[in-house]
């Protein structure tokens, strides 16, 4: 089945920095890839996806870049603001109504 | 326009009870999908639903625990004999019907406490 690596663990970063978050992905037929975010006590959220007939979204301060052929794929966060603190996952599916395989998770801090 | 709905927020149960979790998806959404999240992890799944249907449930304990969504009402997660390793964040998803279209939009969870 699908596995997603997901690095780093946790991310602090100073505001109005960048942010970056990897996600590698196995399965060669996934081809949707989301990314949430969960603040402490809340739902997901869903902030960006990605189908794989794209390589890069953009949505604001947020982007979102993939690569097939490595099976990766990037969430970039620009201008980082403390309200962008939160647990972000990465996500790979083959689509469909199929299920999603999320990655461990990523702790931002974004520090004043 | 509500969004997906579970209830009850938090559940708490002594170990052997029985724990009941349920879910509305959004509407027009019949795809109905359960994750669990245990302290400080990622989420994994377990089922996933259509509407008088189990199409997926490679992700459930082959234990104790059970789903269904039937042709009226919210899908039900059940899990008989709980145990303090059930203790976790339940969510579920939905999604619409139309093929291709894989966003999942997640409720707000129930979290189980087994004593």
């Amino acid at each position: 089945g699908e596995n997603v690596e997901q690095h780093p663990s946790t991310l602090s970063v100073q505001e109005g920095d960048s942010a970056v978050i990897k996600c590698t992905y196995s399965d060669s037929a996934s081809n949707y890839f989301p990314w949430y975010k969960q603040e402490l006590g809340k739902r997901p959220q869903l902030i960006i996806d990605i189908r794989s007939n794209v390589g890069e979204k953009k949505d604001q301060r947020i982007a979102v870049t993939l690569n097939k052929t490595a099976k990766h794929f990037s969430l970039h966060i620009t201008e980082t603001q403390p309200e962008d603190s939160a647990v972000y996952f990465c996500a790979a599916s083959t689509g469909g109504g199929n299920k999603l395989t999320f990655g461990t998770g990523t702790q931002l801090k974004v520090e004043l | 326009n509500a969004g997906v709905m579970q209830n009850p927020r938090h559940l708490v149960r002594r170990r052997g009870q029985e724990a009941r979790l349920r879910c509305s998806p959004m509407k027009g959404h019949s795809h109905v999908y359960w994750y669990r999240q245990l302290p400080e992890e990622g989420l994994k799944f377990m089922v996933y639903l259509q509407k008088e249907n189990i199409i997926d449930e490679s992700g459930m304990p082959k234990e104790r625990f059970s789903a269904e969504f039937p042709k009226e009402g919210p899908s039900i997660l059940r899990i008989q004999q709980v145990v303090r390793g059930d203790s976790a964040a339940y969510f579920c998803a939905s999604s619409q019907t139309t093929s291709g279209s894989n966003i999942q939009y997640f409720g707000a969870g129930t979290r189980l406490s087994v004593l």
